[in-house]
């Protein structure tokens, strides 16, 4: 059974500019959460995603928004990039049933310039 | 307060021996308690959950929950050098999905 699916793996954008990272779930899993790693803050809950509704949402302005299509991959965009956006954005994908696992992609890792 | 507090490091234990990782929450509600465990460079990887008080045992690594306490734990019995990695606890709060994260301890097995 393939993995969590994030890509690209890197990205290097200016200020100002608005980007689009993807995550495809494992099969048949239909949660997936999106999270922001720094080394100050750690890991920071986004938002998840469950059968293409947003279930919770972090503590993120709303320049940071995402969407899961029907076929559960998940799309999490940034707009207005600001340096401290600079962070590994993680996916994460279950089966969305509560207390269930989750399992991470690889990560994007986005440098903001 | 933080919702999740791990004990600070680094830490540092010799080969063979137990490396002991420790882990308090603030939120009393909390049913489902996990320990991931993040490599350099890579992403968090599952290693145990746990989800009632008592013991959890798979191969090396043992987890301990105590709800009454708000107390988690992992222990490592005959620790290698590839255990070395940041091991971070997580608990569901605040909703179904929504893991939280304590900052992380970096562990260091020497040889």
């Amino acid at each position: 059974k393939a993995g969590v699916t994030q890509t690209p793996r890197y990205l290097i954008k200016t200020r100002g500019q608005q980007v689009t990272l993807s995550c495809s779930p494992i099969s048949g899993h239909r949660s997936v959460s999106w999270y922001q790693q720094t080394p100050g803050q750690g890991l920071q809950f986004l938002f998840e995603y469950f059968s293409e509704t947003q279930r919770n949402k972090g503590n993120f302005p709303g320049r940071f928004s995402g969407r899961q299509f029907s076929n559960s991959r998940s799309e999490m965009n940034v707009s207005t990039l600001e340096l401290g956006d600079s962070a590994l954005y993680l996916c994460a994908s279950s089966t969305g049933t509560d207390g269930e696992k989750l399992f991470f992609g690889s990560g994007t890792q986005l440098s903001v310039l | 307060q933080k919702e999740v507090e791990q004990n600070s490091g680094p830490l540092s234990v010799p080969e063979g021996a137990i490396a002991s990782l420790n882990c308090t929450y603030s939120d009393r509600v909390s049913q489902s308690f996990f320990w991931y465990r993040q490599y350099s460079g890579k992403s968090p990887e599952l290693i145990m959950s746990i989800y009632s008080n008592g013991d959890k045992e798979d191969g090396r690594f043992t987890a301990q929950l105590n709800k009454a306490s708000q107390y988690v734990s992992l222990l490592i019995r005959d620790s290698q050098p590839s255990d070395s990695a940041t091991y971070l606890c997580a608990f569901t709060g605040g909703g179904a999905q929504k893991l939280v994260f304590g900052q992380g301890t970096r562990l260091t097995i020497n040889p």
